[in-house]
């Protein structure tokens, strides 16, 4: 079956250090990848997307990296802040177009003061 | 602020109880959806709503059943829940389903607990 995976559960960064979270996904038929974020007691929220045309987007504060050659995905955060302290949720399309998206379970940033 | 506001945010339910989960959305968006988030695992997408008509059923069982009576709201109408259903329950809507249903707005879940 198809699958998105985290390769950590959990990751601990001093405040002011860039983050980097880290997303294998299994199928190479996926065009679109998506990254959410989810702070505690709310629902996920969008933070930036790529196509499988690029292999780099920057947004405000991160980056995501594609690695279409091993199947890899990354989330790159810059200068982390508290208010960064989240589970980050790497999510791809598959193989179809039906707007169904695979999520990964998921990383827990902890960002230490 | 969110685009998407879900009632209640927790419900408490019994094995016999019926019950409903509502979601609507401000967004004017034509698609929404239903998933189920339990603890250690990924998204669970349950239903699809497109324009008011449903075009995913990711296999729920019938105790879960939806309601889309117009592209606004969505309903989740529970009976005969199970403890393992205890999750919390995210609405989420998009301009549309399908190339343009990925970007996903998500409400902030109605967490529910079956005893």
């Amino acid at each position: 079956g198809e699958s998105v995976g985290l390769h950590l559960p959990t990751l601990s960064v001093q405040e002011g250090d860039n983050s980097i979270i880290n997303c294998a996904y299994s199928n190479s038929a996926s065009d679109y990848f998506i990254w959410y974020k989810q702070e505690s007691g709310k629902g996920p929220q969008f933070i930036i997307d790529i196509r499988s045309n690029m292999d780099k987007r920057q947004g405000q504060r991160v980056t995501v990296l594609l690695n279409k050659t091993v199947k890899h995905l990354s989330l790159q955060i810059a200068a982390t802040q508290p208010g960064d302290s989240a589970v980050y949720f790497c999510a791809e399309t598959g193989s179809s177009n039906t707007g169904k998206l695979i999520f990964g379970q998921g990383t827990t940033l902890q960002v230490k003061p | 602020e969110t685009g998407v506001t879900q009632t209640p945010r927790h419900l408490v339910m019994g094995m016999t109880n019926k019950k409903s989960l509502k979601c609507e959305q401000h967004l004017g968006h034509n698609a929404m959806y239903w998933y189920k988030q339990s603890a250690k695992k990924p998204l669970e997408l349950m239903f699809v709503y497109n324009f008011k008509e449903q075009t995913e059923n990711n296999s729920v069982p019938s105790r879960f059943s939806p309601e889309c009576p117009n592209s606004s709201h969505l309903f989740l109408h529970l009976h005969t829940l199970q403890p393992e259903d205890s999750a919390l329950y995210l609405c989420a809507s998009s301009p549309s389903a399908g190339l343009a249903g990925f970007k996903l707005f998500f409400g902030e879940g109605s967490r529910l607990t079956v005893l």
